[in-house]
């Protein structure tokens, strides 16, 4: 069974704090994609990586980066976190080659910024 | 621009009704479609696709879906709707972007199902 995991499924942390979200997937997917998710606004692109090393930026980059260093493992950073990046972030991953593959998703990751 | 737009914001229905999702969406060449559900505090999880072919695909947990170019739509049905079904629904679109394949989503339908 395919399977996308993130390392947590509830955040709790301060204003300032470098914050880590970890994201694993055992598919040996070529693609990489974190999404916020809020209420209202849906799914917004973060950053996405189509292979070890590389990333480019999505729709909402400012105040995020990312590092793949395995293909397997695709974490987002926060440098400095903020109130406003209080929300869901959702790791999916995606086969390369294959015009009609679809994402597949992780739990989840709730993040409060206090 | 590519985009996805999912005109309701919130939908209620009673058990045992029909039900009709909507999406549109803008794309320049042939679009690969998709819808997703995502339970309370879960990750989205694929109803079904679209990529050729017959227009009428079937999904998982007896739902389907009609891609109408002509109409730039893609809506979710389902005859019978079951109380489990309440969650939030997302369309998306697969984006060729400078040799790169994304995924652009609506910003979703939230189903009530009324007992």
């Amino acid at each position: 069974d395919v399977k996308v995991t993130q390392s947590s499924r509830y955040l709790v942390k301060r204003t300032g704090e470098k914050v880590f979200l970890e994201c694993v997937q055992d598919m040996d997917h070529e693609n990489m994609f974190w999404y916020r998710q809020d209420p209202g606004l849906g799914l917004r692109l973060i950053y996405f990586s189509y292979d070890v090393k590389m990333k480019e930026k999505g729709d909402i980059p400012e105040g995020y980066s990312v590092s793949r260093e395995k293909k397997e493992r695709f974490s987002l950073i926060l440098e400095s976190a903020s109130t406003n990046q209080t929300s869901m972030y959702l790791c999916a991953s995606s086969r390369t080659g294959v015009v009609n593959t679809e994402a597949f998703f992780g739990q989840g990751t709730r993040l409060t910024v206090v | 621009a590519q985009s996805v737009t999912q005109p309701d914001i919130h939908i209620t229905v009673s058990e045992g009704a029909s039900l009709e999702l909507r999406c549109n969406y803008s794309y320049g060449a042939t679009p690969y479609l998709f819808w997703y559900v995502q339970s309370p505090g879960q990750g989205l999880q694929l109803l079904l696709k679209y990529f050729s072919g017959d227009t009428l695909v079937q999904g998982i947990k007896g739902f389907e879906a009609e891609f109408k170019r002509s109409q730039s739509s893609f809506n979710l049905r389902k005859p019978s709707v079951h109380w489990s079904d309440a969650a939030e629904y997302f369309c998306a679109v697969g984006s060729f972007t400078s040799g790169t394949y994304k995924y652009i989503f609506g910003t979703g339908t939230r189903l009530k199902v009324l007992a």
